[in-house]
C-alpha cells in the first residue's frame, strides 16, 4: 500500500513564476492537507481539502491556491513567486478530517531564484 | 491562538540512555490533542503518538512516551533505550478537536543527535 505521494520531489522556479505540486493520499484517506515548512522552522498550515472542497485556511495569501480532484489527489498552486516561498511543501492525508492520525508525503522542496 | 513552544534546538544524547524532548502548548480550547512527528533528513514526517486533552493515562508507543502534564501544559516526549537511527529533527504540534478546526500547530523543533 502506498503511503502519500507527492511530486515532483525538488523544483528551482524564478520569482514571479507559477507553480503546481501534486500530492496522492494514502489509498482509503479522503482529507489533504498542505504545509509550508520554512528552513529550521516547524510546518505552517496553508488549507485543507475534503470532499472537493477547501475546508479551512491557514494565514497565506490567495496566491496560494489550490484543488482536490474526486480521486482524492490535489494539488497546491502558487502564483507570482517570491523569494520567500522557498520551502519544503508537505502534504498530508487522513481518513477524515476529524482523524488523529495524519500520514505526511516526503515533501516537495522548492527554491526560488 | 494555540501555540506549541519547543526551547530546545538542539541535543546530543549516549546511544542506549533515555533521553526527554521538552513541548509545552497553549490554547484556550477544553478539546485539543498532542502530537509528536520525527523528521528525518528525507524530510518525511513520521507519526510516532497522540495523546487527547481528556486522556487520564500518559500515552506509549514502543519506546515513546509521553509525559502529559495538563495543569502545567507540558506534553514532553520521552524516548528510551535511544538507538542511532533516532536522530532526527522532533516536532510538537497540537490540534485543536472543534469541528472545522482542526489543523496542527506546529513548534520549532528539537534537533536529536544520538552518539556511538
Amino acid at each position: 500500500d502506498a503511503g502519500v505521494t507527492q511530486s515532483p520531489t525538488h523544483l528551482i522556479k524564478t520569482r514571479g513564476q507559477q507553480v503546481t505540486l501534486r500530492c496522492s493520499p494514502k489509498s482509503g484517506h479522503d482529507t489533504v492537507s498542505w504545509y509550508q515548512q520554512a528552513l529550521g522552522q516547524g510546518p505552517q498550515f496553508i488549507f485543507q481539502y475534503y470532499e472537493e472542497e477547501e475546508r479551512q485556511r491557514g494565514n497565506f495569501p490567495d496566491r496560494f491556491s489550490g484543488h482536490q480532484f474526486p480521486n482524492y489527489s490535489s494539488e497546491l498552486n502558487v502564483n507570482a513567486l517570491l523569494l520567500g516561498d522557498s520551502a519544503l511543501y508537505l502534504c498530508a492525508s487522513s481518513l477524515d478530517p476529524e482523524n488523529t492520525e495524519a500520514f505526511f508525503g516526503q515533501g516537495t522542496r522548492l527554491t526560488v531564484v | 491562538a494555540q501555540k506549541i513552544t519547543q526551547t530546545q534546538p538542539g541535543m546530543f544524547v549516549q546511544e542506549k540512555e533515555a533521553v526527554t524532548l521538552d513541548c509545552t502548548y497553549d490554547t484556550s480550547d477544553p478539546s485539543y490533542g498532542l502530537f509528536w512527528y520525527k523528521q528525518p533528513s528525507s524530510g518525511e514526517m513520521i507519526f510516532l503518538i497522540y495523546q487527547g486533552s481528556y486522556d487520564q493515562q500518559n500515552a506509549t508507543e514502543g519506546r515513546y512516551s509521553l509525559n502529559f502534564q495538563k495543569a502545567r501544559k507540558s506534553a514532553n516526549l520521552v524516548i528510551s533505550a535511544s538507538q542511532l537511527g533516532d536522530s532526527a529533527m522532533y516536532f510538537c504540534a497540537m490540534r485543536e478537536e472543534n469541528f472545522g478546526n482542526e489543523k496542527l500547530t506546529f513548534g520549532t523543533g528539537t534537533r536529536l543527535t544520538i552518539i556511538p
